[in-house]
């Protein structure tokens, strides 16, 4: 199972800032949070991915509690194209592991005009 | 920017018959992933393929399924004789190096698996 909590969806205006939140407290100090999001059955999409410190690429930032138990997503103008599911995911964290990846259900985030 | 190709985009085969997947990876990545969804639900794990050995497999990953390289730029998935369940979208993935090395894996956009 994942080891992450998501809210099921949000709902954002077009050109406001997008703030997607995580759950996850059982994260092990050696595992990073990455973010991914699928657009209407396309394949999933690479986004972000931090370990604690606070990181922003092109697209996103992400950001991440002292505690590490929770992390935020933030698209900072949502457009109408970032309509998606946002999937937020730790390391699988078992001997051996090539890093596969454990999706939940994500968050359906619905950008309206 | 590189990506993963996948092909073709729609599969339909009777159940039964043997189907095969193809995915080109990102050219200098050395992990490569097979994962599925059924519709409206989870994107599912099935395998991990590294220096020409399946590296994992989920319960999914059954006998029916395999994985191979056959020369240096494709990957496939073979599944010998298809079910019904067996129709989902199928995402191949690649990466630089596994998690351990911090790289993210890159997604194709997917094989639409109809069996009939």
């Amino acid at each position: 199972d994942a080891k992450t909590t998501q809210p099921p969806s949000m709902d954002c205006a077009e050109g406001r800032a997008a703030n997607l939140p995580c759950n996850h407290s059982t994260i092990s100090g050696n595992e990073y949070v990455y973010w991914y999001r699928q657009i209407h059955s396309q394949g999933p999409q690479y986004i972000i991915h931090g370990l604690k410190n606070n990181e922003t690429n092109e697209m996103a930032s992400l950001i991440i509690t002292e505690d590490r138990k929770s992390s935020t997503l933030i698209l900072p103008h949502a457009t109408l194209r970032d309509t998606a599911v946002y999937y937020c995911i730790v390391r699988v964290s078992h001997g051996g592991s090539q890093g596969n990846l454990i999706f939940g259900k994500g968050t359906k985030l619905s950008v309206k005009p | 920017e590189p990506e993963v190709t996948q092909t073709p985009s729609h599969q339909v085969t009777q159940m039964g018959q043997e189907v095969i997947l193809r995915c080109v990876p990102i050219s200098n990545h050395l992990y490569f992933y097979w994962y599925r969804q059924i519709l409206g639900q989870k994107v599912e794990f099935l395998v991990s393929f590294y220096n020409n050995e399946i590296s994992e497999k989920s319960e999914i990953f059954d006998d029916q399924f395999s994985v191979e390289r056959p020369d240096g730029s494709n990957f496939t998935l073979k599944i010998r004789s298809t079910k019904l369940e067996d129709s989902a979208m199928y995402f191949c993935a690649s990466t630089a190096a596994p998690f351990g090395g911090n790289q993210p894996q890159h997604f194709g956009d997917g094989t639409r698996l109809s069996i009939l």
